[in-house]
């Protein structure tokens, strides 16, 4: 089976840094997907790992450990426009990307 | 430039109406799929398509059909629509493989009443 888990909320401060988990159970693993989405707007790509590591994109970091099926989306010196849920996703392999529920981030001033 | 996109925007219909939702990418995708989300679920697969002529069920296809007859299309018909099928759908297309990076349109919102 497939099973995705992230917290459901999270408030952080303006100017802060949040750490977003995901932890994920597969039949198969191709990469992990972050994806950003607005209240009322389509989710869009945020970042891709397919190996272990960190990968840097500006303020945005995502983190992989394929043996713990760990993953996290690191967001620094946050501003408002941050605000938005966060969904984690995995390519098993040859089928469709298994999408998270979702996090929603709050950034309060 | 190159785009995704969906149409009608918003829909109300009623029960037991035939209600079809248009997807449009003009990527040259072969891979097109379609989710709907809900509060609490997150999104689900509903069906999904790798190329012409080829179709698969989701997660959640009961009342749902595709059908793909050309490279940019994959329209989304509800045979008789009921009101658990209120949501927000999605239109994604991804390049590569079934675990590739997708392209989300911008959404369908359908109320069933």
């Amino acid at each position: 089976g497939q099973n995705i888990d992230q917290p459901t909320e999270m408030t952080a401060t303006e100017g802060a840094i949040v750490q977003i988990n995901c932890t994920y159970q597969t039949s198969g693993f191709n990469g992990l997907f972050w994806y950003q989405q607005h209240a009322g707007e389509a989710p869009t790509f945020l970042s891709y790992n397919v190996l272990d590591g960190l990968e840097e994109k500006g303020r945005f970091s995502s983190f992989l450990s394929r043996s713990k099926g760990y993953s996290y989306l690191l967001l620094k010196e946050l501003q408002m426009k941050d605000s938005a849920s966060y969904l984690c996703a995995v390519g098993p392999g040859n089928t469709p990307l298994v999408f998270g529920k979702g996090t929603r981030l709050s950034v309060i001033a | 430039d190159a785009e995704i996109t969906q149409s009608p925007r918003h829909k109300i219909t009623e029960t037991g109406r035939q209600v079809t939702l248009a997807c449009h990418q003009t990527w040259n995708h072969n891979n097109m799929f379609w989710y709907r989300q809900d509060l609490g679920h997150g999104l689900r697969l509903i069906h999904y398509s790798y190329g012409v002529h080829d179709t698969n069920k989701g997660e959640v296809s009961d009342g749902y059909s595709v059908s793909r007859s050309n490279t940019e299309d994959l329209p989304l018909t509800l045979e008789s629509a009921a009101s658990s099928q209120t949501s927000v759908y999605f239109c994604a297309s991804s390049p590569r493989g079934g675990s590739d990076t997708q392209y989300f349109g911008p959404g369908t919102r359908l109320t069933v009443l």
